[in-house]
């Protein structure tokens, strides 16, 4: 049973299109949310560290905001590219041990 | 080097075999985790390092895991007696602060 819930569990976007999705944690004890890219074949890259209720940061085309008050983020890629497939991972941690969503795997077609 | 290098990148190996896995974390880092993702479901939390002592093992699913570290460096993952249950890609993970850097993984097949 996972803590951590993410959704949809995969999704296919039009090359330049934008997309979104969720991430759902316990508002609980929360400490901080993180969010992580998984490319095939490659290491997990961290995105965002968010701590902060209504905390919105940006990297590029991608964005994520946080609400820990009722417990979800919500990751936006903006005009996405083929770059962009990936499983995109979240994770709610205490002050060192990050719990995972099962993830959410973005496909883009050219 | 630049980044936490993992060693072997696939491993197959048949049940009832025990293998190591090795992680060479960020220099400095002195927090090292190890995470596992098994076919279909998400990133499982093993055990964290703080230095060479590992004050959380809760993720260890059986007493045929077993993780070491050493030089507050290099980190050794030990399953005793594979099953095919094991087989799962093994990510190690390394940081000095909350934000954590992963590996490359080891895939690990058991037959």
């Amino acid at each position: 049973i996972l803590n951590v819930e993410q959704s949809p569990q995969s999704l296919h976007v039009q090359e330049g299109d934008s997309t979104n999705f969720t991430c759902s944690f316990p508002s609980s004890n929360f400490y901080a949310l993180h969010w992580y890219r998984w490319e095939t074949a490659k290491s997990p890259e961290a995105l965002f560290v968010m701590t902060l209720n209504g905390d919105e940061k940006k990297k590029g085309r991608i964005s994520a905001t946080l609400n820990t008050k009722e417990g979800y983020s919500y990751l936006y890629i903006k005009g996405s590219q083929p770059e962009d497939s990936a499983t995109y991972l979240c994770g709610d941690s205490n002050d060192y041990k990050l719990s995972f969503g099962a993830g959410t795997t973005v496909t883009v077609r050219a | 080097g630049a980044g936490v290098s993992q060693s072997p990148s696939n491993k197959v190996t048949e049940k009832g075999k025990d293998v190591e896995l090795r992680c060479d974390p960020i220099s400095g880092h002195t927090a090292l985790y190890w995470y596992r993702q098994r076919l279909g479901q998400g990133l499982e939390f093993l055990i964290y390092f703080q230095g060479n002592s590992a004050p959380d093992k809760s993720g260890l699913p059986s007493d045929r895991f077993s993780a070491e570290r050493t030089g507050e460096s290099v980190s050794t993952l030990t399953i005793q007696r594979t099953q095919q249950e094991d087989s799962a890609v093994y990510l190690c993970a390394s940081s000095l602060g909350p934000r954590q850097f992963f590996g490359p993984g080891t895939r690990l097949t058991v037959l």
